[in-house]
């Protein structure tokens, strides 16, 4: 069974830059897309972008300027960081992973709340 | 506001059926697939339907899904307390190049 457990600071200042990793356990991370997705509270799902084992990566275009996704095969791993953060960028961020075929996210990481803050 | 549009809530008695429908546009559910995902309070998304119809291993048949031009439905049969959840749909959307979800929609299960 394929598990995805994200990892990361729970608080971030304005202006600094938000970094995640998410580790895949039970299954290899290579040949699959690999997103991220984040939900302010009491909001709906915000897709951010995915990465390929390979290292290709596809972003939201309204995020575009300020995302970067990276992966390291060796560790199963894969991470996000995001730039010049605001208070309209706290949300639980998601890890997840994208299904054989076409675009649907068939495991999830069970989320971790990013907070702006000063 | 959300490029799919969902209710955004919906509710039904105990062993009932229950619809929720996402409405989209051709550059997204018409030209793409669908997939469908429950959200129990507190918890990650769960992928209930995906390419429109398709079931994945461990989900109970009582969860369909279906699509007809620009919009798609998720049907609930036999509801029971435990569905009660936020429940979105998802698509590729071709003209903004991203993956985009409905507002979501909350099942009451009277």
């Amino acid at each position: 069974q394929v598990q995805l457990q994200e990892s990361g600071p729970g608080l971030v200042k304005p202006s600094e830059t938000l970094s995640l990793t998410c580790t895949v356990s039970g299954g290899s991370i290579s040949s699959y897309y690999w997103s991220w997705i984040r939900q302010p509270a009491g909001k709906g799902l915000e897709w951010i972008g995915r990465i390929y084992a390979s290292g290709t990566t596809n972003y939201k275009p309204s995020l575009n300027s300020r995302v970067t996704m990276s992966v390291d095969t060796s560790k199963n791993q894969f991470s996000l960081k995001l730039t010049s953060v605001t208070a309209a960028d706290t949300a639980v961020y998601y890890c997840a992973r994208e299904g054989v075929g076409t675009i649907h996210l068939d495991y999830w990481g069970q989320g971790t709340l990013v907070t702006v803050s000063s | 506001q959300s490029v799919l549009t969902q209710p955004p809530s919906v509710s039904a008695a105990p062993g009932q059926k229950v619809t929720i429908s996402c409405s989209g546009s051709s550059s997204n559910i018409g030209n793409n697939y669908v997939s469908w995902y429950q959200q129990l309070p507190g918890t990650a998304p769960k992928l209930l339907i995906y390419d429109n119809n398709k079931r994945p291993s461990g989900i109970p048949d009582r969860f369909s899904g279906s699509k007809s031009g620009t919009s798609a439905t998720l049907g609930i049969t036999g509801l029971q307390t435990g569905d009660e959840a936020d429940y979105y749909c998802g698509s590729w959307d071709s003209s903004l190049n991203d993956v985009i979800f409905g507002g979501g929609t909350k099942l009451t299960v009277l």
